[in-house]
C-alpha cells in the first residue's frame, strides 16, 4: 500500500498562492494521486486527481514530476475560507483497493 | 441533486450498546465506503461495498459489520460499543471504486 508524507501544517496569507507537496516514493504504476479538502465536522471534499504531468481545474492545479514520486497541490490566490486540512492520497481506482489516509496538512490562511 | 446523506448526525450511546448508522449514496452511485475518523487524524477505512457485495475491509474487529441494500443505501453496525469507538463515522459514495469519493457530513458518535 502506497504511503504518503506531507507537512503537518502550513500558514499563508490571503491572496497568496499556496503549494502543498506530498511525497510518495513507492507509488505503483497503476496508482493515481488524489487530493481532498476537509473542514471541521464535515466529510472530505474531492479537489483534484491526476496520474502524471499537470492537471488543472477551477479550484486547483496538480503538478506531478516524471518520476511520480511526489506531487504538488497548488491553490491560487487563497482566501480565509481555504483554511482546512488537505489530504494527499495515492492508490489504484479499483473498488477493491483500500485508500490510506494520513493526518493531512492543516493549512491556515491569515488575513 | 442530493448529495450523500447520513443519519443520524449525532448519537450518544453507552458502553456495551449497539448502534446502526445509515447512509444514502448519490443517485447512480453503486459503491459505498465507510470510514472512522478520530479527532486530529485522517479517516480510517472500515468497509467498501459495491453492487451489494463487500469489496474491502479495513483493520477493524468483528464488532463492526455493514451491508448494502438493493437501492445501494448502506448500514454500518457496531456491537458492544467501547469508549474508543467514539469518532466521526463517514460514508462515501462513488460510481464504482476510488475514482472520486463523495462524502456525507458524517455521524458523530459519542460512547460514554
Amino acid at each position: 500500500l502506497a504511503k504518503t508524507t506531507q507537512p503537518i501544517s502550513m500558514d499563508s496569507y490571503e491572496g497568496q498562492e499556496v503549494n502543498i507537496t506530498c511525497s510518495h516514493n513507492n507509488i505503483a504504476t497503476n496508482d493515481y494521486i488524489t487530493w481532498y479538502q476537509q473542514f471541521p465536522s464535515q466529510g472530505p471534499r474531492f479537489i483534484i486527481q491526476g496520474y502524471k504531468t499537470k492537471v488543472t481545474n477551477e479550484v486547483a492545479s496538480l503538478f506531478i514530476p516524471a518520476d511520480r514520486k511526489s506531487s504538488t497541490l497548488s491553490l491560487p490566490r487563497v482566501s480565509l475560507s481555504d483554511t482546512a486540512v488537505y489530504y494527499c492520497l495515492v492508490g489504484a481506482m479499483d473498488s477493491n483497493y483500500q485508500l490510506i489516509w494520513g493526518a493531512g496538512t492543516k493549512l491556515i490562511i491569515k488575513p | 441533486d442530493a448529495g450523500v446523506t447520513q443519519s443520524p448526525t449525532h448519537l450518544i450511546k453507552t458502553r456495551g450498546q449497539h448502534v446502526t448508522l445509515r447512509c444514502s449514496p448519490i443517485s447512480g452511485h453503486k459503491s459505498v465506503s465507510w470510514y472512522q475518523q478520530v479527532l486530529g487524524q485522517g479517516p480510517q477505512f472500515i468497509f467498501q461495498y459495491y453492487e451489494k457485495e463487500e469489496r474491502g475491509r479495513g483493520n477493524f474487529p468483528d464488532r463492526f459489520s455493514a451491508r448494502q441494500f438493493p437501492n445501494y443505501s448502506s448500514e454500518l453496525n457496531v456491537n458492544a460499543l467501547l469508549l474508543g469507538d467514539s469518532a466521526l463515522y463517514l460514508c462515501a459514495s462513488s460510481t464504482r471504486g476510488n475514482e472520486k469519493l463523495f462524502f456525507g457530513s458524517g455521524t458523530q458518535l459519542s460512547v460514554l
